[in-house]
């Protein structure tokens, strides 16, 4: 079974400064699907990213970008220029292809993540 | 705009109640989950539908939790008889099954008193 580990359970920087949250996972399949939710007061579920495995580029949404270790099973986001409104739960998840079974998602604890003015 | 739409977004009952919640999923989208969010569980997947058929309800309390999908546009979950522990945000989210990112609805506050 997949397991993900969100090891900082909260965090908080200034406005305008860049911070990276932490996920390492456990799997024996070569390739998956990596994604970074976030959830803000609003409990809505917003994708924010996502690392197919068989890429080697990390992937990069403006200021969310990820460091994607394969051999590491490491797989961290960052967050550049921070605004408030990136103050939210951050969740961290595993996914595999369909074609390999369930195509769910397995979640990490999260990361509150909290931007000060 | 297309989106997961939940109802309702809050349920206060009473203990022993059945509770019904409802889920229509994006129009397309042929995989179906529901996931229970717990301050101490964290996010955990109850159930996950393909093509409306279950494929995995492993993590669902088979005595009183049923999650069915009468037709492609409607998912349900039940709970009967409802206890204090159910008490949690139960997330309905859906997929196209191509590999690609699950889209969540915003969530039904249950609280079972």
């Amino acid at each position: 079974a997949q397991t993900v580990t969100q090891s900082q359970p909260e965090m908080s920087v200034q406005e305008a400064e860049t911070v990276t949250l932490s996920c390492t996972y456990d799997t024996s399949e070569s390739n998956y699907y990596l994604f970074w939710y976030k959830q803000p007061p609003s409990r809505q579920m917003i994708l924010v990213i996502r690392q197919e495995a068989y890429k080697q580029q990390n992937a990069t949404e403006n200021r969310f970008s990820v460091n994607f270790q394969k051999a590491a099973k490491s797989f961290s986001l960052k967050i550049s220029d921070s605004q408030l409104g990136d103050t939210a739960m951050y969740f961290c998840a595993f996914m595999k292809p369909a074609i390999q079974g369930a195509q769910k998602l397995v979640f990490g604890q999260g990361t509150r993540l909290t931007i000060n003015p | 705009d297309a989106r997961v739409t939940q109802t309702p977004r809050h349920k206060v009952t009473e203990m022993g109640q059945e509770v019904t919640m409802r889920c229509q999923p994006i129009l397309g989208h042929n995989t179906v989950f529901w996931y229970r969010q717990t301050m101490m569980q964290g996010l955990e997947l109850l159930a996950y539908f393909r093509n409306r058929a279950p494929l995995d309800d492993s993590g669902m309390p088979k005595d009183r939790f049923s999650a069915e999908m009468p037709d492609a546009t409607l998912a349900t979950l039940k709970i009967q008889p409802s206890e204090p522990r159910d008490s949690a945000v139960y997330f309905c989210a859906s997929g196209s099954g191509a590999d690609t990112e699950a889209f969540f609805g915003q969530g039904t506050r249950l609280t079972v008193v």
